[in-house]
């Protein structure tokens, strides 16, 4: 089954500091992650995806990801944190074998950066 | 700008008393979903529509439908709210030729509350 794991439930970090918000993936199959941010009271946003080709994934806001298959992880990651990056962060995958239309989420990183 | 629209923003019912909630897109997409979403956990797929092909998720219960009368709205109906069911619920689009990697797009959800 696929499933993806985010370890931490909250990250906090100073403003201008590098953020790292952490995601372990477990797939049959080749992996297709995505994450994707929650501001409060309102809907997911996309970030960033993974499919193939280059390990290091860029996205919206100046993030930006690892794939890293030996250590099945895809973690995502800015140079500078700024404090409106303060949100929920959620790791997902898309489920193979139900072709795609199913997507799988972690239980979300809740990021605070601080001024 | 195209996008995905949920009404109402907040929707009060009362216990067993039926509540609908609407879902409108202009994206043009081919694929709705609904997600359930508890107390900033993980967005739960409840099912999704694939043009007019409706598909349920194995686990969501009964008391929940939907009904996609045309390619813009989607509607979903809880027949008997339970207290167990507030919750955020999140409509998501996506064009649906690749699903396996393609992004979602999701409305800014309705909060249910059940008195």
């Amino acid at each position: 089954a696929q499933s993806v794991a985010q370890p931490e439930d909250q990250v906090n970090v100073a403003e201008g500091n590098p953020l790292t918000v952490k995601c372990t993936y477990s797939v049959s199959g080749n992996p297709y992650l995505f994450w994707y941010v929650q501001y409060p009271n309102r809907g997911l946003q996309f970030l960033l995806k993974y499919i193939t080709g280059d390990n290091l994934v860029k996205g919206s806001y100046g993030f930006e990801a690892e794939f890293n298959k030996s250590q099945t992880s895809f973690h995502l990651k800015k140079p500078s944190a700024l404090v409106s990056d303060s949100a929920l962060y959620f790791c997902a995958v898309r489920d193979v074998v139900t072709g795609g239309f199913k997507t799988i989420f972690g239980a979300g990183t809740r990021l605070f950066v601080k001024a | 700008d195209a996008m995905v629209i949920q009404n109402p923003r907040y929707q009060v019912t009362q216990f067993g008393k039926p509540v609908t909630l609407s879902c409108s897109q202009t994206l043009n997409h081919n694929v709705m979903y609904w997600y359930q979403q508890k107390s900033s956990q993980a967005p739960k797929l409840l099912f999704h529509y694939y043009d007019k092909d409706f598909n349920n998720e194995a686990d969501t219960p009964d008391n929940f439908q939907s009904r996609r009368p045309n390619t813009s709205f989607c509607f979903l109906d809880i027949r008997s709210p339970g207290l167990g069911d507030a919750a955020m619920y999140l409509c998501a689009t996506s064009y649906g030729t690749e699903p396996i990697n393609e992004k979602l797009f999701f409305g800014s959800g309705t909060q249910l509350s059940v008195l």
